[in-house]
């Protein structure tokens, strides 16, 4: 199992940003996945996920309206949308498999809101 | 929302010794759905524990999870130099999924 994430960066309050995540080494059609993120030297905290054939997504509160969930099969792809985005959404941001038991993560992408 | 607790947030320890770890739930976690994961510095979290007891694949059988309801243990049984890092609990028994704040598992 293999997850590289990608899209990460610095962005101004109110602004935008793409996350992806590409997997290999399993059935990604088969697998829930997810985003978790990591302030840096702190705690984690999951975001979102969303089932196999992409129609069940659930959301932190904190994120809801402003963060989109999606994925495309065929490209074995995990994506992240983030509109609006605040400081306190300064992290690292892992892809993850499966939709609650996390048992692979990708090394994650930087998000800096400032 | 769930509220895990794990206190104290850092333990100190010899090689050898047996470490019990706490995580408490501000309300019962449905179906002890109670994973541990163990984060060293610049790792990625590794999943340990999964159903509050169930050892995920290649997890050495020292690494050992209990607990019902609100209050859940993880055990290590013989500290190893490599087992020193930060544990995690985390609860995905009802959404949103949330974690602890971490024990960090230090060296004496």
């Amino acid at each position: 199992v293999h997850l590289v994430d990608s899209g990460g960066g610095l962005v101004h309050p109110g602004g935008t940003l793409r996350l992806s995540c590409v997997a290999s080494g399993f059935t990604f059609s088969d697998f829930w996945m997810s985003w978790v993120r990591q302030v840096p030297g702190k705690g984690l905290e999951w975001v979102a996920n969303i089932e196999g054939p992409g129609n069940e997504r659930h959301y932190l509160d904190s994120v809801k309206g402003r963060f989109t969930i999606s994925r495309d099969n065929a490209k074995n792809s995990l994506y992240l949308q983030m509109n609006s985005l605040r400081a306190e959404d300064t992290a690292t941001y892992h892809c993850a498999r499966a939709g609650g038991v996390f048992d692979s993560w990708g090394r994650g992408t930087l998000v800096t809101v400032s | 929302e769930i509220v895990l607790t794990q206190s104290p947030g850092a333990l100190s320890f010899s090689p050898g010794d047996r470490a019990t770890l706490s995580c408490r739930a501000s309300q019962s976690v449905s179906s002890n759905y109670v994973v541990w994961y163990q984060q060293k510095p610049g790792q990625v979290p590794r999943l340990l524990i999964y159903g509050a007891s169930t050892r995920f694949t290649d997890i050495p059988d020292r690494f050992s999870g209990s607990g019902s309801g609100t209050d859940f243990t993880l055990t290590i049984s013989r500290l190893e130099p490599e087992d020193f890092a930060v544990y995690y609990c985390q609860q995905y028994g009802s959404y949103p999924f949330t974690f602890g704040p971490g024990t960090k598992v230090d060296i004496k």
